[in-house]
């Protein structure tokens, strides 16, 4: 079973479109994560959410809109979607009063044409 | 920004242990130290973690200076499936920021 799972593992997309990705987790977490790690490959921090609730917004366009509809599952919705958007995605899990352990995902590759 | 600086790569000879050295002079009295790598293509994957004594589990050991001010991650013996990103990251508790610097890309050689 994976613990915490993303789809689509791969995306390719023109400019300008829509696009959404997918997490959940089975861990029983409360506490959920989007990490974005660029060509670069500098993994930074993009949102957290407690019980559904947005705890961390770390300055992301708000072409970026992550949704959780509970807190087993946070969605990562992104509009008109600009090349500079391409990258590995990551979510997370963790719980609040554990060790601090985050748990990722594999990642979801994006690429803006 | 992230609060550590650690040697950008390092070579470790397959069986021989990997000592990979983290600096975290500016460190707080309640910021833990917590390590991490990331094998290619996959995500991070939790290390072990610290705040003042060593720590050892069954993947690392995890040595602490006195004064706090650096540490070292230990693989008592690297294997060629040890080659990745390692990543040590300064965090307070059951916060949720875990702010990722640019790691020591370890290979391990046979």
């Amino acid at each position: 079973d994976t613990a915490v799972s993303q789809t689509p593992k791969y995306l390719v997309t023109q400019m300008g479109n829509d696009k959404s990705i997918k997490c959940e987790q089975n861990l029983g977490h409360d506490t959920m994560y989007w990490y974005k790690q660029d060509s670069k490959k500098f993994l930074k921090i993009m949102f957290s959410y407690n019980n559904k609730e947005l705890i961390i917004n770390e300055t992301v366009p708000n072409r970026f809109s992550p949704k959780s509809p509970d807190k087993a599952h946070l969605n990562l919705h992104i509009n008109s979607l600009e090349l500079g958007d391409s990258a590995v995605y990551f979510c997370a899990s963790s719980q609040a009063g554990g060790t601090g352990e985050l748990f990722f995902g594999e990642g979801s590759r994006l690429t803006v044409l | 920004d992230a609060k550590t600086t650690q040697p950008p790569s390092m070579d470790c000879a397959e069986g021989r242990a990997a000592n990979l050295p983290c600096n975290h002079s500016t460190i707080s009295g309640n910021e833990y130290v917590y390590w991490y790598r990331q094998i290619h293509s996959q995500g991070p994957q939790y290390i072990i973690h610290g705040l003042k004594n060593n720590e050892t589990n069954e993947m690392a050991s995890l040595i602490i200076t006195e004064d706090r001010k650096s540490s070292t991650l230990i693989l008592p013996h690297a294997t060629l499936r040890d080659t990745a990103v390692y990543y040590c990251i300064v965090r307070v508790h059951n916060t949720d920021k875990l702010i990722f610097g640019t790691g020591t890309r370890l290979q391990v050689f046979p």
